[in-house]
């Protein structure tokens, strides 16, 4: 079945490491996006990307990088710079052009221990 | 900037009950893309809809109704009949018609009771 898959679902990571999570879309999807959201409100973004080899930096990508190599994956790494990483982050994807509906994951829960 | 206003953080319904949820926003844009997404406790949006700036009128889909308006820079989303399965967060989004990027509103929890 065509989807976004997030991995993965719960994560726990000590203070002071660097984590990745992964994000995987099968829609043939030109861009694909990182969002955090914290309890009692609405999505931030973290970084988009709109074609292979290309992102941006969202309203919140201080303490975290990405990379695009290939269309179908937009893995997000939370360094240690990131100074409040407990959030729960959700992964999306779209067609570049249009403003057309964005698909998202299942998103993952990161905790700091 | 684009800015996306849900004055209502929780609404509380018995069955039955029909309920609306306020969407404002703001945007410089003379053409844009307004959504509404629907979060259930698993975590995952789900698409309900999505409109063009340029057209105004008002969609319904089942017990679902929006209700556009350009003047006041709103897109209210109706549940008529409301039922527990309803309960979520429920987002409104502006998009650019430039790219892809999305704006959210902080979104409305919807609680449903029996």
């Amino acid at each position: 079945d065509g989807g976004i898959t997030q991995s993965p679902k719960y994560l726990f990571r000590k203070e002071g490491q660097n984590v990745t999570l992964s994000c995987e879309q099968n829609l043939n999807h030109d861009a694909m996006y990182w969002y955090r959201q914290d309890p009692g409100q609405g999505l931030r973004l973290i970084y988009y990307s709109q074609i292979v080899n290309d992102f941006q930096k969202g309203d919140i990508a201080e303490g975290y990088s990405v990379s695009r190599e290939k269309k179908e994956s937009f893995p997000l790494t939370v360094t240690s710079a990131q100074k409040n990483p407990t959030a729960f982050y959700l992964c999306a994807s779209s067609f570049y052009r249009g403003a057309t509906e964005a698909f998202f994951g299942q998103g993952t829960r990161l905790t700091v221990v | 900037a684009q800015k996306v206003t849900q004055a209502q953080t929780e609404i509380s319904v018995v069955e039955k009950e029909d309920v609306t949820l306020d969407c404002v926003y703001e945007t410089r844009d003379t053409t844009y893309y307004l959504f509404w997404y629907k979060q259930p406790p698993s975590g995952e949006l789900v698409f309900l809809i999505r409109r063009n700036s340029f057209d105004e009128q008002n969609e319904i889909s089942g017990r679902y109704s929006w209700n556009f308006q350009k003047s006041t820079s709103s897109f209210n989303f109706t549940i008529t009949a409301s039922q527990v399965v309803d309960s979520a967060v429920y987002f409104c989004a502006l998009g650019e018609t430039s790219g892809s990027r999305l704006t959210f509103g902080e979104g409305t929890q919807l609680t449903v009771n029996p």
